[in-house]
C-alpha cells in the first residue's frame, strides 16, 4: 500500500499564474514532510519541508501547507515560471531526522511561456 | 565536479549477470542511501548506511547487497539480476541536523536495464 500518493501524474499552468501540487498520505506517525525537484537526466534535488507541527512553511515562491486532519500537504509556486517545469516528489518521513523517506509517485509540472 | 558521483551512467546487462553500481561523495557526510526509482512509485529505498560500520535494509532490498567501503564510497550490487531490477538508481547522502527533516543530496542516477 502506498503511503504517500500524489494523484496528479501531471500538471499544466501558464507562466506567471499559480501552481498547486497536492499530495496524501496514509500514517498518521509522519513528522516531516519535504518535497524534491527532479529535471531529466538529474538527481532529485530538495526544495522545501515541513514539520508535522507546523501548517505551513514558506521559501520565496514556494509553500507547502500541511493539514494533518484530512492527511493532506499541498505545494504553491507563485509565479509560476518556465524553469519551474520538472517533476516533483512529495516525501515523508516517520523515522525522525533521516533520509530514510517515503516517496510519492511524482508529478510532472509543465509552465507554459 | 558533482558531490554525488554514480558510475556507470547507463547499464545493460543480461539476466543472472552479478553487477555493481558505484557512488562516491565528496560532501564529507556521514550517511549514505540507494534508491531505485520505477515509472508510477516514486522512489523506494534500498539499502541505508549511517556510517561506516552501519548498514540497513530499506523497504525493497531483496536481490541487492551493499558495501560501505569508506566514509566516500557506497556501492550497490545485484548478485544475479532479473529483469525486473531495470530501473533508475539513485545514490544519496544526508548530513544530520540541517534543519526541518534531513536533505537528501543526491547522484545523476544509474539507469540499469536487465535483459
Amino acid at each position: 500500500d502506498q503511503q504517500v500518493k500524489q494523484n496528479s501524474p501531471s500538471l499544466s499552468v501558464q507562466e506567471g499564474r499559480i501552481s498547486i501540487l497536492n499530495c496524501d498520505y496514509t500514517n498518521s506517525m509522519f513528522d516531516y514532510f519535504l518535497w524534491y525537484k527532479k529535471y531529466p537526466a538529474e538527481g532529485p534535488t530538495f526544495l522545501i519541508s515541513i514539520s508535522s507541527i507546523k501548517d505551513k512553511n514558506e521559501d520565496g515562491r514556494f509553500t507547502v501547507f500541511l493539514n494533518k486532519s484530512a492527511k493532506h500537504l499541498s505545494l504553491h509556486i507563485v509565479p509560476s515560471q518556465p524553469g519551474d517545469s520538472a517533476v516533483y516528489f512529495c516525501a515523508a518521513s516517520d523515522s525522525g531526522n533521516t533520509g530514510k523517506l517515503i516517496f510519492g509517485q511524482g508529478t510532472t509540472l509543465q509552465v507554459k511561456p | 565536479d558533482a558531490d554525488v558521483t554514480q558510475t556507470p551512467r547507463n547499464r545493460i546487462t543480461k539476466t543472472g549477470k552479478r553487477i555493481m553500481l558505484e557512488c562516491s561523495q565528496t560532501k564529507g557526510h556521514d550517511r549514505m542511501y540507494w534508491y531505485r526509482q520505477d515509472p508510477g512509485l516514486g522512489l523506494r529505498l534500498i539499502y541505508y548506511s549511517f556510517d561506516v560500520k552501519d548498514i540497513n535494509k530499506g523497504e525493497i532490498s531483496d536481490g541487492y547487497s551493499v558495501s560501505r567501503q569508506a566514509q566516500a564510497k557506497f556501492s550497490l550490487s545485484l548478485e544475479s539480476a532479473i529483469p525486473n531490477q531495470t530501473a533508475l538508481y539513485f545514490c544519496a547522502t544526508s548530513d544530520p541536523g540541517q534543519g526541518v527533516g534531513e536533505k537528501l543530496f543526491f547522484g545523476s542516477g544509474t539507469q540499469l536495464s536487465v535483459l
